[in-house]
């Protein structure tokens, strides 16, 4: 049963323009919601996080932004760069444990 | 400061052999997990220790899958006998206890085929 759900396995985007990534989630008493970016060959690296009593965290060109009623979470890149390119997974902390529990990823491409 | 070493960084094994991964967590990190990623997937958690004890281990297929942290720093994890469904990579990410996020962090990973 998969708690964390990215429904686009993957998003084009022009180089300069916003790249919007989302995620939905099923499970209430998920806390913590963390994005992690992953290169070809590479482990995924943390990106950014948002605790679940707040509804937006913004650390440079990355914002995400947290709707509890509606169960979803977004990652918003402004402006895009190439360098961005890679997939992007959404996971989720349970209050009752401390394992992540990851979506399918999005693929990003950013083009020139 | 050194990130999360694995070994190896690939590995090829006929079904029913048996393999073994290593995992070296970046020095201070108290809390290490192993994660499976098959392709297509994201990462599933397997086993995570808090210094050498277990933590959570529900999703570890007992019957042929086993992990040990003996001295609360470097993990192994074993597959012994390997089956096809096993072809994935191998996660090895540890986190500090005092951090006040929850990120963890990986490694590159083993990759794993079984033919």
């Amino acid at each position: 049963d998969q708690q964390v759900k990215q429904n686009s396995p993957s998003l084009s985007v022009q180089e300069g323009r916003i790249s919007i990534l989302n995620c939905d989630y099923t499970n209430s008493m998920f806390d913590y919601f963390l994005w992690y970016k992953k290169y070809p060959a590479e482990g995924p690296t943390f990106l950014i996080s948002i605790s679940s009593i707040k509804d937006k965290n913004e650390d440079g060109r990355f914002t995400v932004f947290l709707n509890k009623s509606a169960k979803h979470l977004s990652l918003h890149i402004v402006p895009s760069q190439p360098g961005d390119s890679a997939v992007y997974f959404c996971a989720a902390r349970s209050n009752s444990g401390y394992a992540l529990n990851f979506g399918k990823g999005t693929s990003l491409l950013v083009t020139p | 400061e050194a990130g999360v070493a694995q070994s190896p960084r690939y590995k090829i094994i006929e079904k029913r052999q048996s393999v073994a991964f290593w995992c070296n967590p970046i020095s201070g990190h108290a809390t290490l997990y192993w994660y499976q990623q098959i392709l297509g997937q994201g990462p599933k958690l397997l086993i995570q220790f808090q210094n050498n004890g277990v933590v959570d281990d529900s999703q570890l297929p007992k019957d042929r899958f086993s992990a040990e942290r003996l001295k609360g720093v470097d993990s192994t994890l074993k597959i012994q006998p390997a089956k096809l469904e096993d072809s994935a990579v191998y996660l090895c990410a540890s986190r500090h206890l005092a951090a006040s996020s929850y990120e963890q962090y990986f490694g590159p990973g083993t990759r794993l085929t079984v033919t």
